[in-house]
């Protein structure tokens, strides 16, 4: 099965910050990574597909690249609304694998 | 609209069954694979199950193999997880979740989820 490393799991941040969120996978996976928002008592949101592609209505200040085992979401000046977790979600194998998660919280 | 809806959630005993339903409305159910997705409290997302459009292919988690059991009616736009011999690790909140219509697929839309307690 494959494994997906997701650091840190805990960010300290402030609005306006830039933001960095690695995941790794024990095993190529191309580019077939998702990343998603989770806010409390509410089920995932998904932000970006395909390692780099938004989904339609997510701003811009998220992005995500990668390709192969290392991947990064970058969410360029946090708002408020972005306090969450977020996953990684590895799709090459039909044994899906989501990353541990990270937590942004306010500094 | 888009929606998944789960429902069956609740309390049971160590070593009881519980079955979760999921109705999907506003898209054609039976062109799409599904998933069921769990999150224990205060953890992470857990992939448990997988079905295809037909039924015919199916992967568990190890967690799960064996006592748990996905399926689907696509004539009545509904995908079922059949839980047996749960354990107090098996408490979560239980989400479907509909694979995109590619061949290398996310998960695009999910359900509000389901909560399942497993205590005695």
């Amino acid at each position: 099965d494959i494994q997906m490393t997701q650091s840190p799991s805990t960010l300290s941040t402030s609005v306006g910050d830039r933001v960095t969120i690695t995941c790794r996978a024990s095993q190529t996976i191309s580019v077939w990574l998702a990343w998603y928002q989770q806010k409390p008592g509410k089920a995932p949101k998904l932000l970006i597909y395909k390692a780099s592609t938004l989904e339609s209505g997510v701003p811009s200040r998220f992005s995500g690249r990668g390709s192969g085992t290392e991947f990064t979401l970058t969410i360029s000046s946090l708002q408020p609304d972005d306090f969450a977790t977020y996953y990684c979600l590895q799709y090459n194998s039909y044994l899906y694998t989501f990353g541990q998660g990270t937590k942004l919280e306010i500094k | 609209e888009l929606q998944l809806v789960e429902s069956g959630g609740g309390l049971v005993q160590p070593g009881g069954s519980l079955r979760l339903s999921c109705a999907a409305s506003g898209f054609t159910f039976s062109s799409y694979e599904m998933n069921w997705v769990r999150q224990a409290p205060g953890k992470g997302l857990e992939w448990i199950s997988y079905i295809s459009r037909s039924g015919s292919n199916i992967y568990y988690a190890d967690s799960v193999k064996g006592r748990f059991t996905i399926s689907r009616d696509n004539a009545r736009n509904s995908l079922f997880l059949q839980m047996n011999s749960l354990r107090a690790e098996d408490t979560a909140v239980y989400y479907c979740a509909r694979k995109t219509f590619d061949l290398v697929g996310y998960m695009d839309v999910w359900g509000k989820g389901t909560t399942v307690t497993v205590s005695s």
